[in-house]
């Protein structure tokens, strides 16, 4: 069974960046894509992008457009989500999820990273 | 961007009743591209459903989906007490994926 470990919890100022990675166990990584989700606290999920790690192949949302990026690594089997320019409202967890079916990114999330909790605070 | 509204907020009921939860959605969305989501507190969320009505790894048979362009149900024949939680819906026919606000099942 295919695990994702995110990395820990990150406090950043206003203006900066912040690289979440997350990790995954077993040998099939490079075939589903691993999206990342965020949820502010209290609030719902909102899906921020993702990648087919085999092909490169990204799809962010819009609202991001610009300032996310997301990279992976065949050779550790990690994902890596970029969020710059932070403000205050980016203050969420932030969680990876891996694509059900192989090669789309658009499809069902069946496995997810704990998560990792990003605090934006001057 | 396809909106997501479910209904209700929130959902009283005791275990053993049955629970009928509600996605709409603001444009037609293929029945394969919809899935649902139970999310605990301080954990991530876990798919129930997928394909509108198919459900995923190990998930028990009380869950079930249904639905079709813009209205979508999940049902939970008797609840049990570790189902009261906040459950998800979710679109990705549309760019950008989106997800629903989330309904609340409450004891």
């Amino acid at each position: 069974q295919v695990q994702l470990v995110q990395s820990g919890a990150e406090v950043k100022k206003p203006g900066s960046s912040v690289k979440v990675s997350c990790k995954s166990s077993g040998d099939t990584f490079s075939y589903y894509a691993i999206n990342w989700v965020r949820q502010a606290p209290g609030q719902g999920l909102e899906w921020m992008g993702g990648i087919i790690p085999i092909f490169g192949t990204t799809e962010y949302a819009q609202k991001f457009q610009g300032r996310v990026t997301i990279t992976a690594d065949d050779s550790t089997a990690t994902a890596y989500m970029d969020l710059s320019t932070l403000r205050s409202e980016d203050t969420a967890v932030y969680y990876c999820a891996k694509s059900r079916i192989v090669a789309s990114i658009t499809d069902a999330f069946d496995i997810w990273g704990q998560g990792t909790m990003v605090t934006v605070s001057s | 961007e396809i909106v997501l509204t479910q209904s209700p907020g929130t959902l009283s009921l005791s275990p053993g009743e049955r629970a009928t939860l509600s996605c709409r959605a603001s444009q037609s969305v293929s029945a394969s591209y919809l899935a649902w989501y139970q999310q605990k507190p301080g954990q991530a969320p876990r798919l129930l459903i997928y394909g509108a009505s198919s459900r995923a790894t190990g998930i028990p048979d009380r869950f079930s989906g249904s639905g079709s362009g813009t209205d979508f149900t999940l049902t939970i024949s008797r609840l049990e007490p570790e189902d009261f939680a906040v459950y998800y819906c979710q679109q990705f026919g549309g760019s950008p994926g989106t997800f629903g606000q989330g309904t609340k099942l409450e004891i």
